[in-house]
């Protein structure tokens, strides 16, 4: 059982176009991250959230995350080629105090045509 | 600052064999974690470790182990690799175990890519 679910799995559009990209779950996370990975290259660290409803904005990257803390969306505006790549989430689970490790979901993978 | 260094990037091994892949995190990061990414699966989570001590422990085999050194470098031995553990394996390192989520942000290396044949 995933315990975050990405979609859409497969995202292609023309450049310009906007999109939307969800995580989402049925647990609680203390954090959700979001990173990109280009081909052969580790994933990079895109945005940290940590409260419910809380929205930060990268340049045409809008990321949001739940007000119940369980899902999170990533909106670009205006794609561009450079913005291809495999996007992920991955959330940290509160165990009583302790930090779990960080859960990945499985990844919406981006293709901006020119 | 320089980021975290993976060693060796490519990685050809036979059925059988062991191997040990090395990571050294960002300087001032005291804490390193270990994934394995592969096309079906995704990036699943493998061991995390703090000031030497294992603290998470993903659900992989005892085939997999890891260890980390006083000056926070640490590796990650396979024995008797098996067909299946052919991915990408991810290193990464975060300042801290504790404190708030921004403390613990992980920043990935480039990977291994281990090829098993």
């Amino acid at each position: 059982t995933q315990l975050l679910e990405q979609s859409p799995q497969f995202l292609s559009i023309q450049e310009g176009e906007n999109l939307t990209v969800y995580c989402n779950s049925s647990s609680v996370f203390s954090s959700l991250q979001w990173y990109r990975q280009e081909p052969g290259e580790g994933p990079v660290l895109l945005v940290t959230v940590v409260t419910g409803g809380e929205v930060k904005k990268l340049k045409r990257l809008t990321f949001q995350f739940g007000d119940a803390r369980k899902d999170s969306s990533l909106h670009i505006t205006a794609a561009q080629p450079g913005d291809t790549g495999l996007y992920l989430c991955a959330g940290r689970k509160n165990y009583g105090g302790s930090q779990g490790n960080l859960i990945f979901g499985k990844g919406t993978k981006l293709s901006v045509k020119p | 600052k320089a980021g975290v260094t993976q060693t060796p990037r490519y990685l050809i091994k036979t059925r059988g064999q062991q191997v040990t892949l090395s990571c050294s995190p960002i300087s001032g990061h005291r804490s390193v974690s270990w994934y394995q990414q592969t096309p079906g699966q995704g990036l699943q989570f493998l061991f995390e470790y703090f000031s030497e001590t294992q603290r998470n422990k993903g659900n992989f085999p005892g085939r997999f182990s890891g260890r980390q050194f006083s000056n926070s470098r640490s590796e990650m031995n396979v024995s008797t690799l098996e067909l299946g553990d052919s991915a990408l394996y991810l290193c990464a390192s975060s300042r801290s175990f504790t404190g708030t989520a921004y403390s613990y942000e992980q920043y990935f290396g480039p990977g291994t890519r281990l090829t098993v044949t």
